[in-house]
């Protein structure tokens, strides 16, 4: 099983900053198969990134994915209180179980 | 537009079981790879289980393998999950999503979530 690892485990930031958030895997994942994920309190995972950097449609540019192999990154700049969430990686590819790592919580204080 | 809608959640006993559904519209259901994914109170999303298009094959997290049937009815556009032997650690909202694979393979759409919660 891939165990995927997210870094930190809660970011506090002020509108207008950049947060940086980490996935890290515990084996080599495929480039096409990481997805990160927002989700608000009560509501369903949204898709923000697939194939680690292509943003999803809708998603403001804001939003960024990089990373290969072992470690993927969520980039989201000029912060706004909307942003406030949990985000997840999740990889879905050959390597079965799929697996999430376990949320970042993004506070914009 | 896609939709998702989960249903036939609700309060179980231990060792009880249960049926969701997850209804489908706005796309070629029958094209599709489902999938069940779960999160539990205060909890992080756990992948559970998916169904290929043509029920060629499934696959299920170890967490509920031998337990849980994922299923599929592509004229009536439906997937199920159907659980036995539940558990109080099953207690989650239980999530259906459409995997869409081109050169990338990801959730791209998922419903609003049926709660499932296990207790005496």
């Amino acid at each position: 099983e891939t165990v995927l690892t997210q870094s930190p485990g809660t970011l506090s930031l002020s509108p207008g900053e950049r947060a940086t958030l980490s996935c890290r895997a515990s084996q080599s994942v495929s480039s096409s198969y990481l997805a990160w994920f927002q989700q608000k309190p009560g509501q369903a995972p949204r898709l923000l990134i697939y194939g680690a950097s292509t943003r999803a449609t809708g998603i403001p540019d804001r939003f960024s994915g990089s990373g290969s192999g072992t470690d993927f990154t969520l980039t989201i700049s000029r912060l706004e209180p909307a942003d406030s969430a949990v985000y997840y990686c999740h990889q879905y590819g050959s390597s079965l179980p799929s697996t999430f790592g376990q949320g970042t919580k993004l506070e914009i204080k | 537009e896609v939709q998702l809608v989960e249903s036939g959640g609700g309060l179980v006993k231990p060792g009880g079981s249960l049926r969701l559904s997850c209804a489908a519209s706005g796309f070629t259901f029958g094209s599709y790879t489902m999938n069940w994914v779960r999160q539990a109170p205060g909890k992080g999303l756990e992948w559970i289980s998916h169904i290929s298009s043509s029920s060629s094959y499934m696959h299920y997290a170890d967490s509920v393998k031998g337990r849980f049937t994922i299923s599929r009815d592509n004229a009536k556009n439906v997937v199920y999950l159907q659980m036995n032997s539940l558990r109080v650690e099953d207690t989650a909202v239980y999530y259906c999503a459409r995997r869409l694979c081109n050169d990338d393979c990801y959730l791209d759409y998922w419903g609003q979530g049926t709660l499932v919660t296990v207790s005496s």
